[in-house]
């Protein structure tokens, strides 16, 4: 069974805060690691594929980067909006498989 | 692109009752598909990889012969729930890859099935 943990399990800010949370996954034999949104009623919707160390990619105010030596990656949410209220995964895949985190769930307050 | 449909959203049944769900690649086709389980406050646990024209792979703990999958056609997978009880009663929800060579899952938005 894989480690892949999210924190934190819940956030709640402000409309116009910056805010940032963190998927830890283990380092060795690192093949990629994704990030989907998952808003109420609707599909998990992918945000990002990560692939190499360093990486840090961008989709207008939402940013993630990725440290495969340490095992981590952070989503950042620039100037959060309501809309961006949303359950926010990560996914391992290793061998084959998929290992999901729990999640961090994003409540921004208008 | 990359829509997956998953029929039906809620289902209500009774116990010993059997269900179906559909997921469907609505504008690719998809030779394997994924089907998941989320109980409450937990992630998503894959339940067994679906491949077109073979039998799907289960993961440990799942049982074959309760939850059905069938993958008929590459576009197209069920997974039915054969006696269901109340213990059954979760979120299931299907994926796909368009290709091996594209990394991410695009997922259905999911099936409540509740047993009486």
């Amino acid at each position: 069974i894989l480690n892949v943990e999210q924190s934190p399990q819940s956030l709640h800010v402000q409309e116009g805060d910056s805010t940032n949370f963190t998927c830890s996954f283990p380092s060795s034999n690192f093949y990629a690691l994704h990030w989907y949104r998952w808003e109420t009623a609707k599909s998990p919707e992918a945000l990002f594929v990560m692939t190499l160390n360093g990486d840090e990619k961008k989709k207008g105010r939402i940013s993630a980067t990725l440290n495969t030596k340490e095992g981590y990656s952070y989503l950042y949410i620039k100037g959060s909006q309501p809309e961006d209220s949303a359950t926010y995964l990560c996914e391992f895949p290793h061998a084959g498989k998929s290992t999901f985190g729990d999640g961090t769930t994003l409540t921004v307050k208008p | 692109g990359a829509v997956v449909s998953q029929h039906p959203s809620r289902v209500i049944c009774k116990s010993g009752t059997s269900v179906k769900i559909e997921c469907r690649s609505l504008d690719f086709q998809a030779t394997t598909m994924f089907w998941y389980r989320q109980f409450p406050k937990q992630s998503l646990m894959l339940m067994a990889t679906s491949n077109e024209g073979s039998k799907a792979t289960y993961e440990q703990g799942v049982e074959k012969d309760k939850f059905l999958i069938n993958h008929a056609s590459l576009t197209l997978s069920t997974l039915t729930v054969t006696s269901a009880h109340p213990e059954d009663s979760s979120f299931y929800i299907c994926s796909a890859r368009p290709s091996m060579t594209r990394l991410e899952q695009y997922f259905g938005p999911g099936t409540r099935l509740t047993v009486t």
